[in-house]
């Protein structure tokens, strides 16, 4: 098992829509959770940190349940700009810190 | 906040030529650097974590003597693909984490290389 499994996706959507990702983690020493957005041919950037309160930031939403080692991001009234790869990303804190990829969900919205 | 240049953007050689690729934390100081592969439609990969004034720790499966890793200052680190081939063409990424913001906060990236070799 991954230790951490994204959607495999691709989600294709109507501008408008609302799109939720989903992603489990399967190591209970994750410490931090976020999600990063990736353009086609660019670098990982974050998009926003996760906390068990939820956190939004404008059409984003994301929520971390950790009895279920589930994180969540919901993205409202997609824009056409969000087309991307959404990216889960958890740092484990086993002695060390260690940074886990997903294997990201791929997003298309169109007109 | 903190921002990561990589060069160089784009880099296209001869099969078994070295590649050098840089990393650098222009605004804060970056004890440890990741380096990663991505190969297309994939994921990224890490490849090793390059550590200031010691050696790199390398993933299981990469080779250390084909990548070799140099972290010599705390805002330098550079990845050399040698004797470079064509399976070697990806999208090598660095990050580096500001570490006066803690161990677990954000992830900054270079902004990628990508390799092709012909």
């Amino acid at each position: 098992r991954k230790e951490v499994e994204q959607d495999p996706g691709p989600f294709n959507v109507p501008e408008g829509a609302t799109v939720a990702f989903n992603c489990t983690y399967s190591n209970s020493a994750s410490q931090s959770f976020f999600w990063y957005r990736q353009d086609c041919r660019k670098e990982p950037k974050l998009l926003m940190s996760v906390y068990s309160s939820g956190n939004e930031d404008g059409r984003f939403t994301a929520q971390l349940n950790r009895a279920s080692q589930y994180i969540s991001l919901l993205i409202r009234d997609s824009k056409l700009s969000d087309s991307a790869t959404y990216l889960c990303v958890v740092i484990l804190n086993t002695g060390g810190f260690k940074t886990i990829f997903g294997a990201g969900t791929r997003l298309f919205v169109k007109a | 906040g903190a921002v990561v240049s990589q060069h160089p953007s784009r880099v296209i050689c001869k099969s078994g030529t070295s590649v050098k690729i840089e990393c650098r934390s222009l605004d804060f100081q970056a004890t440890t650097m990741f380096w990663y592969r991505q190969f297309p439609k994939q994921s990224l990969m890490l490849m090793a974590t390059s550590n200031e004034g010691s050696k790199a720790t390398y993933e299981q499966g990469v080779e250390k003597d084909k990548f070799l890793i140099n972290h010599a200052s705390l805002t330098l680190s550079t990845l050399t693909v040698t004797s470079a081939h064509p399976e070697d063409s990806s999208f090598y990424i660095c990050s580096a984490r500001d570490l006066s913001q803690g161990n677990t906060g954000e992830l900054f990236f270079g902004e990628g290389s990508r390799l092709t070799v012909l």
